[in-house]
């Protein structure tokens, strides 16, 4: 158990649909990081948040957003949903940016 | 850009045997990390060894160890004394140190790794 928790662990809806993937992150960790993983694309870096700011974005759509709230959980927006965001959503936190990053369980979004 | 690449899709190995994993990547920055990642059946992404790249010393974890050779960009992970429960997909990763504002992982394709009894 690394210490992150992902709610839920499995997502389905329908394509059009908005969902929201939440994260909490190890105690005393203030970075969180959001990933993708799909069969085609890999393993992608979405977002990175720093104590509520936000600090990168990777090969985040436009219809994907997130936040950091200040008791520094995360939650992952993803709207107007089609057949290719099915995928598994990472969440990661570490202590600081250059700090081993630790993987929650994910959550499975199947969308059909 | 950096990339990461994964040249061995699948790898298998015999319980007991040592296994070599492959990786190498691609960057212009001289201060970064490198990271192998574990994911088994469980689809958990969990931390099998980490190296700093300014370090000359290659990382070690009980049965986990790194072939470190800066010049040539390759980062190889040996595994001894393979078990059942190394059954698993491997992830090579790369993150820049940029001065601490950010800490995205950059991942290759990975590796299936197949131990035999």
């Amino acid at each position: 158990d690394s210490g992150v928790t992902q709610t839920p662990k499995h997502l389905i809806t329908a394509t059009g649909q908005r969902v929201t993937l939440r994260c909490s992150p190890r105690s005393g960790d203030l970075s969180v990081y959001w990933y993708q993983q799909s069969l085609d694309q890999g393993l992608q870096f979405l977002i990175q948040y720093y104590n509520g700011e936000e600090r990168a974005k990777g090969n985040i759509l436009e219809r994907f957003s997130a936040q950091q709230f200040p008791d520094l959980h995360s939650e992952l927006n993803l709207s107007s949903l089609e057949l290719g965001d099915s995928a598994l959503y990472f969440c990661a936190s570490s202590v600081e940016t250059w700090e081993t990053q630790y993987f929650g369980p994910g959550t499975r979004l199947l969308v059909l | 850009a950096q990339t990461v690449t994964q040249s061995q899709p699948e790898m298998s190995v015999q319980e007991a045997e040592t296994v070599t994993l492959s990786c190498t990547y691609d960057t212009s920055e001289s201060n970064y990390y490198l990271f192998w990642y574990k994911q088994p059946p469980s689809r958990q992404m969990i931390l099998v060894i980490r190296q700093e790249a300014y370090k000359q010393q290659n990382a070690t974890e009980n049965r986990f160890s790194v072939n470190f050779q800066k010049a040539a960009k390759s980062f190889s992970l040996k595994i001894s004394d393979s078990q059942l429960g190394d059954t698993a997909m491997y992830f090579c990763a790369f993150m820049k140190h940029d001065g601490g504002s950010q800490g995205n992982l950059i991942f290759g394709k990975g590796t299936k790794l197949s131990v035999k009894p």
